[in-house]
């Protein structure tokens, strides 16, 4: 089966650096996309990780390591509007079938 | 552009009533998902089309659901009759994939369905 892990929670403090897994297992691999979701709210895209290393966006980063099946989202100088649920996400093999991680709610206190 | 819009935004029905949930996609994409989350089973791919055509219904849980989408710029999922179990927060994404566009998915913002 096709199946991605995420820790459910991460609680972290304002400016702080903070960094949630996913590790996935599929039959194949074209990706790794990461998506925001703030509470009410509809899933954002924030990076997707093709090959291996790590891809920069402002102060959110995504790393891929493909022969260790794992990636990571990095968020730095967290702030309170940071406090959300972050989904990682992949296609399951030559398909664009979506399939989503549980998600790793991120509290940020001040 | 608007983004991808959904209507309703709320349904609130009765178990066995029809419900039709309805999605525009950003023009021009040619990939069109429709999600389902819930708490207890987080967002699960229900369809997705391609060019107006579906491509992948095995996230369908049964019978009751169909989904269509007569044209580039509308589609619809129907569940008939409705379960107080189908309650759920339905989202529908469209990408572009054609002309070498990433599979970004832009999601609309959900129809919240209650069924009583």
């Amino acid at each position: 089966g096709q199946s991605l892990e995420q820790p459910s929670e991460v609680t972290a403090v304002e400016g702080a650096i903070v960094q949630i897994n996913c590790t996935y297992q599929t039959s194949g691999f074209y990706g790794l996309s990461w998506y925001q979701q703030h509470d009410g709210g509809a899933p954002t895209f924030l990076s997707y990780n093709a090959l291996d290393g790590l891809e920069e966006t402002g102060r959110f980063s995504s790393f891929l390591s493909r022969s260790d099946s794992y990636g990571y989202l990095l968020l730095q100088e967290l702030q309170m509007k940071d406090s959300a649920s972050y989904f990682c996400a992949v296609p399951t093999s030559g398909t664009y079938k979506y399939i989503f991680g549980t998600g790793t709610r991120l509290k940020v206190l001040a | 552009d608007a983004g991808v819009i959904q209507s309703p935004r709320h349904e609130v029905t009765e178990m066995g009533q029809e419900v039709t949930l309805r999605c525009k996609p950003i023009s021009g994409h040619d990939y069109l998902f429709w999600y389902r989350q819930t708490m207890m089973r987080g967002l699960e791919l229900l369809i997705y089309f391609n060019n107006n055509v579906p491509i992948d219904d095995s996230g369908m849980p049964e019978d009751r659901f169909s989904a269509k989408m007569p044209n580039a710029s509308f589609s619809t999922l129907k569940i008939q009759p409705s379960e107080p179990r189908d309650s759920a927060v339905y989202f529908c994404a469209s990408t572009q994939i054609a002309g070498g566009g990433t599979d970004t998915q832009y999601f609309g913002p959900g129809t919240r369905l209650t069924v009583l």
